[in-house]
């Protein structure tokens, strides 16, 4: 079992509807995730991090986590083209002090 | 300024060479780390230094030998450069107790 499992998609949301991405991950002892957005060419740019159950949000995006089903999500409200990019959801695996990534996500907003 | 830069940006070589990879953080983090981003865009660690000392060696062939000359500064050298080293490589930096990481613009490795 993956680490970190993410669908690789690609998603495709029309602009200005919410964009859903999905992770799990396998160790249960995990308590810091984050959500990093790559733009084609470009490096991994930190969006969003969450540490307890719930929901986390900031302007456009909200992080939710359940620690019980071992899954993180991030939602983009309002989708703008601009939000076109690979989504990697990244873990860090407690003892291990490293942090995981999983596929990455392709998502493209349509005007 | 630019927080965790990476030199160079480019490097194109052929299978055999030896080749370096250098970088450095500016953000006084105490944890240094190499990625991998293979074709497919899946990003793997290979190597975390945490204050010049070797943290993490995940399973990396031994041609790929890193140096932290200071906690500033991770550098990675590969010998017998091969196709499959084909990538992007990219640094990362981080400080112990605030788990967010922050990375560098990133190295395309392209072996001939």
């Amino acid at each position: 079992q993956k680490e970190v499992e993410q669908n690789s998609g690609p998603l495709s949301v029309p602009e200005g509807a919410i964009a859903s991405l999905n992770c799990t991950y396998s160790d249960r002892g995990s308590q810091s995730f984050f959500w990093y957005r790559q733009y084609s060419g470009k490096s991994p740019e930190l969006i969003m991090s969450i540490y307890s159950n719930g929901d986390k949000e900031d302007g456009r995006f909200t992080a939710q986590l359940n620690k019980a089903s071992q899954y993180v999500s991030l939602l983009i409200r309002d989708s703008q083209p601009s939000d076109s990019a690979t989504y990697l959801c990244a873990v860090v695996i407690q003892g291990a002090q490293k942090l995981v990534f999983g596929q990455g996500t392709r998502l493209t907003i349509n005007p | 300024d630019t927080a965790v830069s990476q030199t160079p940006k480019y490097l194109v070589t052929q299978m055999g060479n030896d080749k370096s990879i250098k970088c450095e953080q500016n953000l006084g983090h105490d944890t240094m780390y190499w990625y991998k981003q293979d074709s497919k865009k899946f990003l793997k660690i290979m190597f975390s230094y945490n204050n010049k000392e070797l943290i993490i060696n995940e399973t990396v062939p031994n041609r790929f030998s890193p140096k932290s000359p200071d906690k500033a500064h991770l550098n990675l050298h590969i010998n017998s450069l091969e196709l499959g080293d084909s990538a992007v490589y990219f640094c990362a930096s981080s400080q112990t107790g605030d788990r967010g990481y922050t990375f560098g613009s990133g190295t395309r490795l392209t072996v001939v």
